[in-house]
């Protein structure tokens, strides 16, 4: 079936570094891919969507300078994570489609920690 | 009100008892997913359902289009079945996934 390989399983990182979170789909063409941001206790939240080869549409109140997200090819997206903050510790998951398809999958998620 | 809504919120049960959490929506949906994700670990996907219903092992997953409804169920229940479940649907019209906040799931010994 669709596999969608992310990793890091889980970062810890000093505050004011930058993380890189890589989202790859392994066995198909995402031509969509969604990012997602969990809050304690509560769902996840989409951030943004990226469509291959073009910039990302953030969802409100998501920062585009401080979130940023790459998907240069139809089987990698990036999101990094600059200059991160405490507040930014949270759990990252994508999901990636393949509309042509029918292929809708996930990753496993990012545990971040930002000390 | 949310899209993707479950319940329970909690639930705590005995080893042994037989488990259901439903997840209910509100949007067109091309499939509807079961998660479980246990304390500071991944994703695991369970189940991915368009329509009927799937079993694997002594999970199993229903889904009725009609009423927008979906059931998973566990039988026999253990505690290492302890974790919170997820219900997220991919909506039909963008392909986003739409979460629910999660059903905790605690199995006494």
């Amino acid at each position: 079936g669709a596999v969608v390989s992310q990793h890091p399983s889980r970062v810890i990182c000093k505050s004011g570094t930058s993380v890189k979170i890589e989202c790859r789909s392994l066995d198909f063409q995402a031509t969509t891919m969604f990012w997602y941001r969990q809050f304690p206790k509560q769902s996840l939240m989409l951030m943004a969507t990226s469509n291959e080869g073009s910039k990302a549409t953030y969802e409100q109140g998501v920062e585009k300078d401080k979130f940023l997200i790459n998907h240069a090819s139809l089987t990698l997206s990036t999101l990094t994570v600059t200059s991160a903050h405490p507040e930014d510790s949270s759990f990252y998951i994508c999901s990636a489609t393949d509309t042509a398809r029918g292929i809708y999958t996930f990753g496993s998620g990012t545990r971040l920690t930002v000390v | 009100k949310n899209e993707v809504e479950q319940s329970p919120q909690n639930l705590t049960a005995q080893e042994g008892e037989f488990i259901t959490i439903n997840c209910s929506y509100s949007v067109g949906i091309s499939a509807l997913h079961w998660l479980q994700q246990h304390p500071g670990g991944g994703i695991v996907s369970l189940f991915m359902l368009s329509s009927g219903k799937k079993k694997h092992g002594r999970l199993i997953a229903t889904i009725n289009i009609q009423e927008k409804h979906s059931s998973l169920h566990i039988t026999a229940s253990h505690p290492r079945d302890s974790a919170v479940y997820i219900c997220a649907v991919s909506a039909i019209s963008n392909y986003q996934l739409i979460w629910g906040a999660g059903t905790k799931l605690i199995i006494k010994p």
